[in-house]
């Protein structure tokens, strides 16, 4: 079956401190790698698809790799805004939009 | 454009007792999906619609149902409410049949607790 983990499950940083989340996966077949940021009290909010190994997106301070067992979300000199659950998913098989997700990394940036 | 709806966002319920969830898509939108949130187990999914028929379902039992109807808006049902039903209740919304490109739009969900 297959599985997305997620670590560290919470991430306390001061403002400007870099670091990166880290997403592991197991999947016959990658067929997508997906990461999302939740906000309190909100859905998840889409931030990035990577398809293949080597693959970078980026969105101001946020920049997402892909290798073939993992994902890396890294968060460059990060701001308290970007304090949020993020979550990384991958799709489920066949005729679907069902995802599959991981528990998420908490995030907390303090000024 | 509007957004993903979902109503009510907030209810109490005791144990027992029946819900029903509501969901309205983005316009043009046929594919809805719905998820259940909770802090130890994460988003779990629920079940899928598409052009009003469940496609896919997840590991939940019986008491969890859904349907959609022919304007795309969805509703689910959760029959004799457990205490372990409380939850966060996603609805998930999407222009393509399937995940490929990995962007769903969410609503704000529905917080369900139960007594």
């Amino acid at each position: 079956e297959d599985q997305v983990t997620q670590s560290p499950e919470a991430l306390r940083l001061q403002e400007g401190e870099s670091s990166s989340l880290n997403c592991s996966y197991t999947v016959s077949g990658l067929r997508g790698l997906f990461w999302y940021r939740q906000d309190p009290g909100k859905g998840p909010e889409f931030l990035f698809t990577l398809y293949s190994a080597g693959e970078e997106k980026e969105k101001e301070r946020l920049k997402a790799t892909l290798t073939k067992k993992e994902s890396f979300l890294h968060i460059t000199a990060p701001k308290p805004e970007d304090s949020a659950t993020y979550l990384c998913a991958v799709p489920g098989r066949g005729a679907t939009n069902k995802l599959i997700f991981g528990t998420g990394t908490l995030l907390a940036v303090q000024p | 454009k509007a957004g993903v709806t979902q109503t009510p966002r907030y209810l109490i319920k005791t144990r027992g007792q029946q819900v029903t969830l509501s969901c309205s898509p983005i316009s043009g939108h046929r594919s809805v999906s719905w998820y259940q949130q909770t802090p130890g187990q994460g988003l779990q999914f629920l079940f899928e619609y598409f052009s009003e028929t469940q496609r896919n379902k997840g590991n939940f039992p019986g008491r969890f149902s859904g349907r959609q109807f022919s304007n795309s808006r969805s509703e689910m049902n959760v029959s004799t409410l457990e205490l372990g039903d409380s939850a966060l209740y996603l609805c998930a919304s999407s222009s393509t049949g399937t995940a490929n490109t990995g962007e769903l739009f969410f609503g704000e969900g529905s917080r369900l607790t139960v007594l």
